[in-house]
């Protein structure tokens, strides 16, 4: 079975710092994404990687970024840390991906509380 | 670029009853059609697809989807809810060709009343 892992289920952080959610999997898969899960608004593209070293933002890209230096491993970084970004994140993989025809696999997610 | 719509954000149903959970999409390009499931506590997972031929897709714990595409709905529908069904249903749209984003819907939370 595919697995992907994510660092931490909860999180409490204060404003202004600087947070990693790291992300892995097990699958050899090429795509990886970020994405937020909030109420009433579904789960919103954060930015997607379909390469090591290779990035492409999403759909509410602002105030994060992300690292893909190693196949197996996708990290999401929030610069500097807002209320706003209290949320569920979700980190997935997909193998190929060209086409969209691939199954994307879910992490158990992690949810980020700003105070 | 597409969009997805899940009208009902929550739909209460008595146990061994049957169930439709509706979805339409938006799209100027072809598309692949997708229904995921997050039961509590967990990720999503992926319950069906559409990719191509049959416009009638199931799922192995007896969901099923019909694409209409006259309609550009993907409707998910089972005849009977058991109470393990009780989660949220994701659908989701992805276009056939270049990379894979994938957009999705509000969500639909099934719940299932004994």
């Amino acid at each position: 079975d595919v697995k992907v892992t994510q660092s931490s289920r909860y999180l409490v952080k204060r404003t202004g710092e600087k947070v990693f959610l790291e992300c892995v999997q097990d699958m050899d898969h090429e795509n990886m994404f970020w994405y937020r899960q909030d109420p009433g608004l579904g789960l919103r593209l954060i930015y997607f990687s379909y390469d090591v070293k290779m990035k492409e933002k999403g759909d509410i890209p602002e105030g994060y970024s992300v690292s893909r230096e190693k196949k197996e491993r996708f990290s999401l970084i929030l610069e500097s840390a807002s209320t706003n970004q209290t949320s569920m994140y979700l980190c997935a993989s997909s193998f190929s991906g060209r086409g969209g025809t691939d199954t994307q696999y879910f992490g158990p997610g992690t949810r980020l509380t700003v105070l | 670029a597409q969009s997805v719509t899940q009208l009902d954000s929550q739909v209460p149903v008595f146990e061994e009853a049957p169930v439709e959970l509706r979805c339409n999409y938006s799209s100027s390009v072809s598309v692949y059609l997708f229904w995921y499931v997050q039961y509590p506590n967990q990720g999503l997972q992926l319950l069906l697809k559409y990719l191509s031929g049959s416009t009638l897709v199931e799922s192995i714990n007896g969901f099923e989807a019909e694409f209409n595409k006259s309609q550009t709905s993907f409707h998910l529908r089972k005849p009977s809810v058991h109470i393990s069904d009780t989660a949220e249903y994701f659908c989701a749209v992805s276009p056939t060709g270049g990379y894979q984003k994938v957009t999705f819907g509000t969500g639909t939370k099934l719940q299932v009343i004994p």
